[in-house]
């Protein structure tokens, strides 16, 4: 089955700077790769996502790129701000065969420090 | 907020409890999910519903039976737990179960098994 390896576990910047938070899957099927955020104590929240035919998206301060040869995918945010402060998770996603499982990383804690 | 729902947000049981979680979503979707939030370790899929029918089960111990009688309505009933199976349980639900659909989640509920 898929595995996701999620890198860092924790990162801390200065707000203002970039942060960049990398996965890797094993599993060429996969064509979706979505990006989640989880505040403290609320649910995760989709906030951005990219399919296999792509290899960047931007959404204002935040973009993730897609290595399909290499099965590494990244989130970069830049300019951030101490709402930003939350864990990230990153995922994969096959579409073939009966699995459609959705198969999660370990998550970032990602600080931004005022 | 409120595209899904779960009760309840807390729930302590002894190992000899039977107690029920329960997840509804107002979103008009067809497929619903069964999370394990257990700290430092990624999001586990339990269980898929798809229109009803239940289309994954992601080896799951039998003390945990899922219930999902229309599609709105998702249920996971517990019994004989133990005190590992405490984590945060997250319900979530997408259009269907194709890549690249998005899964929106519940508040989920705390778990405590003593």
């Amino acid at each position: 089955g898929e595995n996701v390896e999620q890198h860092p576990s924790t990162l801390s910047v200065q707000e203002g700077d970039s942060a960049v938070i990398k996965c890797t899957y094993s599993d060429s099927a996969s064509n979706y790769f979505p990006w989640y955020k989880q505040e403290l104590g609320k649910r995760p929240q989709l906030i951005i996502d990219i399919r296999s035919n792509v290899g960047e998206k931007k959404d204002q301060r935040i973009a993730v790129t897609l290595n399909k040869t290499a099965k590494h995918f990244s989130l970069h945010i830049t300019e951030t701000q101490p709402e930003d402060s939350a864990v990230y998770f990153c995922a994969a996603k096959d579409s073939g065969g009966s699995n459609y499982k959705l198969t999660f990383g370990k998550g970032t804690l990602l600080t931004v420090n005022p | 907020e409120t595209g899904v729902t779960q009760t309840p947000r807390h729930l302590v049981m002894g190992m000899t409890n039977k107690k029920s979680l329960k997840c509804e979503q107002h979103l008009g979707h067809n497929a619903m999910y069964w999370y394990k939030q257990s700290a430092k370790k990624p999001l586990e899929l339990m269980f898929v519903y798809n229109f009803k029918e239940q289309t994954e089960n992601n080896s799951v111990p039998s003390r945990f039976s899922p219930e999902c009688p229309n599609s709105s309505h998702l249920f996971l009933h517990l019994h004989t737990l133990q005190p590992e199976d405490s984590a945060l349980y997250l319900c979530a639900s997408s259009q269907s179960r194709l890549a690249g659909q998005t899964q929106y989640f519940g508040p989920g509920t705390r778990l405590l098994v003593l």
